[in-house]
């Protein structure tokens, strides 16, 4: 089945700066990558979504990355605000056949003010 | 749209019992994922319903089944408890899979004792 390794656990940065976060996957059937936010006590939520057709897709201060032949995608988060801090959580699914998003174990951002 | 309700929100049992915990999707959605999320395993895949039909199924022991009504309700039930099955679940609902945004509910945390 499909794995997605998930890299830093934790990370953090000053107000301002850019954050990155990089997942890798293992099944090139993969087709649909999404990232999702959660706040602490709250419910995850998609906040971007890229699929194996495109390389690259922005939404204002975030974008994420496709790399079909390494099979690796990252998020990045450009001018970091403290309302960013949370747990991100990529994931992959491979479509029909699968109806499984399986995700990685999350990255914990801190923006420090 | 309302959102996806979960109920009952906490849960307190014991070594052994048995739980059955619901969720409702959004109007209109057919997808019903379920979700176990513990500190530091990220969520981790139970089950997919369909139109009252299980099509895929996690890396879970027996114990732990579930099913979809014809209204797209779903419930899960975990029989026998251990102690390490306290953990969040969470149920997340989409028009048609997992190749589509994913909407989270708020989460049934069970505690076992």
């Amino acid at each position: 089945g499909e794995n997605v390794e998930q890299h830093p656990s934790t990370l953090s940065v000053q107000e301002g700066d850019s954050a990155v976060i990089k997942c890798t996957y293992s099944d090139s059937a993969s087709n649909y990558f999404p990232w999702y936010k959660q706040e602490l006590g709250k419910r995850p939520q998609l906040i971007i979504d890229i699929r194996s057709n495109v390389g690259e897709k922005k939404d204002q201060r975030i974008a994420v990355t496709l790399n079909k032949t390494a099979k690796h995608f990252s998020l990045h988060i450009t001018e970091t605000q403290p309302e960013d801090s949370a747990v991100y959580f990529c994931a992959a699914s491979s479509g029909a056949g699968s109806y499984q998003l399986t995700f990685g174990k999350g990255t914990k951002l801190s923006v420090i003010p | 749209k309302a959102g996806v309700t979960q109920t009952p929100r906490y849960l307190i049992k014991t070594r052994g019992q048995q739980v059955t915990l619901s969720c409702s999707p959004i109007s209109g959605h057919r997808s019903v994922s379920w979700y176990q999320q513990t500190p530091g395993q990220g969520l981790q895949f139970l089950f997919e319903y369909f139109s009252e039909t299980q099509r895929n199924k996690g890396n879970f022991p027996g114990r732990f089944s579930g099913r979809q009504f014809s209204n797209s309700r779903s419930e899960m039930n975990v029989s026998t408890l251990e102690l390490g099955d306290s953990a969040l679940y969470l149920c997340a609902s989409s028009l048609a899979g997992s190749q589509e945004t994913q909407y989270f509910g708020p989460g049934t945390r069970l505690l076992v004792l």
